[in-house]
Parts: structure tokens; C-alpha cells; sequence
């Protein structure tokens, strides 16, 4: 079946400090992958995506990139805020069986202190 | 565009009452999933529907626990009778098409709690 594997947290960082949250992956055929944020007390919202090897997905300063060699799609951002404190989720879905299959992870909090 | 909405946003109730909660997807989306989130379990996805049809309901706990969509706007998700356990923020999302290659989109949530 398909599975999401991402690290657990919390990470805590200094603000302006670089970002890695890693995700891997297992999954049949080609799925997409996906990372949303949520915000306290709101739901989860999309952040990036990528639908094919290679792709990277981008917004906010935050990137990943789809390396199906490594099933892996981790989260980097270069420099983080305060504002960025929340709880991400990566994600895939694929079809299966005619209908949309999404599998998410297990979310990873961050926090980020002045 | 209004985006999914829920509703209640907080629901306060006795152990024993029925619960309904609401969602109203974003139009022209053929996806709708109902899901649960707790510190203990994560995030569950408890059912989802396509084209008003529910397709997978595996995820819902128990008998208790009842989800109907009567039309392509507007979705229940109701608890009878409910429990402390059930206590929890529950979500609705919705999406377009069934490539896989579409992000859901979700509401604020209902937060529950079951005293």
C-alpha cells in the first residue's frame, strides 16, 4: 500500500536558520506529492506540490523536489521566520482503482524562535 | 471564491447527544473527505465520497458514526450517540478530479468536544 514517512518533531530552529524537513515515500505507478501547513487553529492548507520526477515545487521561499530515485520529497527553505512556525504535512495521491488515493503523513511541528 | 466551509466551529456537548456537523465543498468540486485529528492519532481520514457516492468508508470508527452527502453541496457527518472519545477536530475537504495530481482543499474545522 502507499505510505508517507516524515520525521517526527518538534523541530525547534532560531529564526533565520535553514530548514529541512524530510519525507519518503512508498507508493506503486507515479503519484503526486504534495506539502501542506497548518496554522494554529485552521486547517491544512497546500504549500507546494510536484506531479512527476524531477518536478520542484516552490511558494512562500519554501522548495522540494520529487526524486523518485530516492522516493523522497523533503521540505528546505534557506532562511525561516517566526511566522513560519506550524505543523507540516506531506502528502501523496495517486489514482487507484478509478478514484483520488491520498495518504498523508504523520506532520512535523516546527517551531521557530526569535 | 468562498472556500470549504464548516460548521459549527465549536460544538460543546453532553456524552449521549447526537452531534451533527455540516460542510459545504467548494463548487464544482467532485471529492469530498471527512477527516479527524487528534494529538493521540494524527490526522484519519474517516470517509470519503466522489460525485456524492461514499467510495471508502474503512476509516470510520464505529457504527456511531454516520456521513452523507444528499447533493454536490452539502455534506453531514454525524455522531450518535456521541462519546468523550470522540472529542477531536474534525475536518471536510474537497477536490477536483481523480487524476491524483489535485490538492484538497480544507476547512476550518469543527472542533468537538464531548463532555
Amino acid at each position: 500500500g502507499n505510505s508517507v514517512t516524515q520525521m517526527e518533531g518538534p523541530v525547534t530552529l532560531s529564526e533565520e536558520a535553514f530548514l529541512t524537513i524530510n519525507c519518503t515515500y512508498t507508493a506503486t505507478g507515479y503519484p503526486s506529492l504534495f506539502w501542506y501547513v497548518q496554522y494554529p487553529g485552521e486547517g491544512l492548507q497546500l504549500l507546494l506540490k510536484a506531479t512527476k520526477a524531477d518536478d520542484k515545487g516552490s511558494n512562500k521561499g519554501f522548495e522540494a523536489t520529487y526524486r523518485k530515485e530516492t522516493t523522497s520529497f523533503h521540505l528546505e527553505k534557506g532562511s525561516v521566520q517566526v511566522s513560519d512556525s506550524a505543523v507540516y504535512f506531506c502528502a501523496l495521491s495517486r489514482n487507484s482503482g478509478g478514484y483520488q488515493k491520498v495518504t498523508f503523513g504523520i506532520g512535523t511541528k516546527l517551531q521557530v524562535i526569535p | 471564491d468562498a472556500g470549504v466551509i464548516q460548521s459549527p466551529r465549536h460544538e460543546v456537548t453532553e456524552m449521549g447527544q447526537e452531534v451533527t456537523l455540516r460542510c459545504k465543498p467548494i463548487s464544482g468540486h467532485d471529492y469530498l473527505f471527512w477527516y479527524r485529528q487528534t494529538m493521540m492519532r494524527g490526522l484519519e481520514l474517516l470517509i470519503y465520497f466522489n460525485n456524492n457516492v461514499p467510495i471508502d468508508d474503512s476509516g470510520m470508527p464505529e457504527d456511531r458514526f454516520s456521513a452523507k452527502m444528499p447533493n454536490a453541496s452539502f455534506s453531514t457527518l454525524k455522531i450518535q450517540p456521541s462519546e468523550p472519545r470522540d472529542s477531536a477536530v474534525y475536518f471536510c475537504a474537497s477536490s477536483f478530479g481523480g487524476s491524483g495530481n489535485q490538492p484538497q482543499h480544507f476547512g476550518d474545522g469543527t472542533r468537538l468536544s464531548i463532555l
